[in-house]
């Protein structure tokens, strides 16, 4: 059963435009949540990691959220960029596994146009 | 310069034959693991290695071997590959294990098809 879901599958927006990615997860417990940028045919490539109960970051144009208590986090892109073109991927960190072991969401495709 | 080196990038097999993909990482991280990535799936765990010749399963490793006999390279074999066994894999290490908030770092993946 799929423990992380992303949401919308796809999307397109203009350049310049906002955008916003949702996750929702259901692993337990959750001890971080990392966001990744994937850019067709290359590797994952981390853009930020909340941790806190209700948590909130910033990197650039990139800003995210987690709410831990309705296990669900957002990642805001503002003023997209055409490099902006990618798959984000949330991934959600248990704790107490002896693995460590991650989750990841199988991603929502973003394709910015001119 | 970080950096974890996947090779080779596209591979095409037969089904039956062996396959050997080769990782290695110039961070010294401890970690190292193995994920394989299809369409609409998350990345799904194949193989972690703690530390030399320390490694274990993750959620699908029937068909599946490793190797680790150095620190920096990890390999991944393939022992009569399958046709269901055509994915992206990807290799990722980290300075220790994943789950806490250090960061994997990802190499770009091989593309194998198995005809």
């Amino acid at each position: 059963k799929t423990q992380v879901e992303q949401s919308p599958q796809s999307l397109v927006v203009r350049q310049g435009e906002n955008c916003v990615l949702q996750c929702n997860y259901s692993v337990t417990p959750d001890n971080h949540l990392r966001w990744f940028k994937q850019d067709t045919g290359k590797g994952l490539v981390s853009l930020t990691v909340l941790v806190d109960q209700k948590d909130k970051t910033s990197n650039g144009r990139y800003s995210a959220t987690l709410d831990k208590d309705a296990k669900h986090s957002t990642l805001h892109i503002t003023a997209t960029l055409l490099d902006d073109t990618a798959t984000y991927i949330c991934v959600v960190g248990d704790r107490g596994s002896a693995l460590g072991r991650l989750h990841f969401g199988a991603g929502t495709q973003l394709i910015v146009i001119p | 310069d970080m950096k974890v080196t996947q090779m080779p990038r596209y591979l095409i097999k037969r089904m039956g034959e062996n396959v050997l993909l080769e990782c290695g990482q110039d961070m010294s991280h401890e970690t190292m693991y193995w994920y394989r990535q299809d369409p609409g799936l998350g990345l799904q765990l194949i193989y972690i290695s703690y530390d030399v010749d320390s490694n274990s399963e993750g959620d699908i490793p029937k068909g599946y071997r490793v190797s680790r006999k150095k620190r920096e390279h990890f390999s991944l074999i393939l022992d009569s590959a399958k046709t269901n066994q055509t994915s992206v894999y990807f290799c990722a290490s980290s300075p220790r294990l994943g789950g806490d908030q250090n960061t994997l770092y990802f190499g770009a993946g091989t593309r194998l098809s198995v005809l």
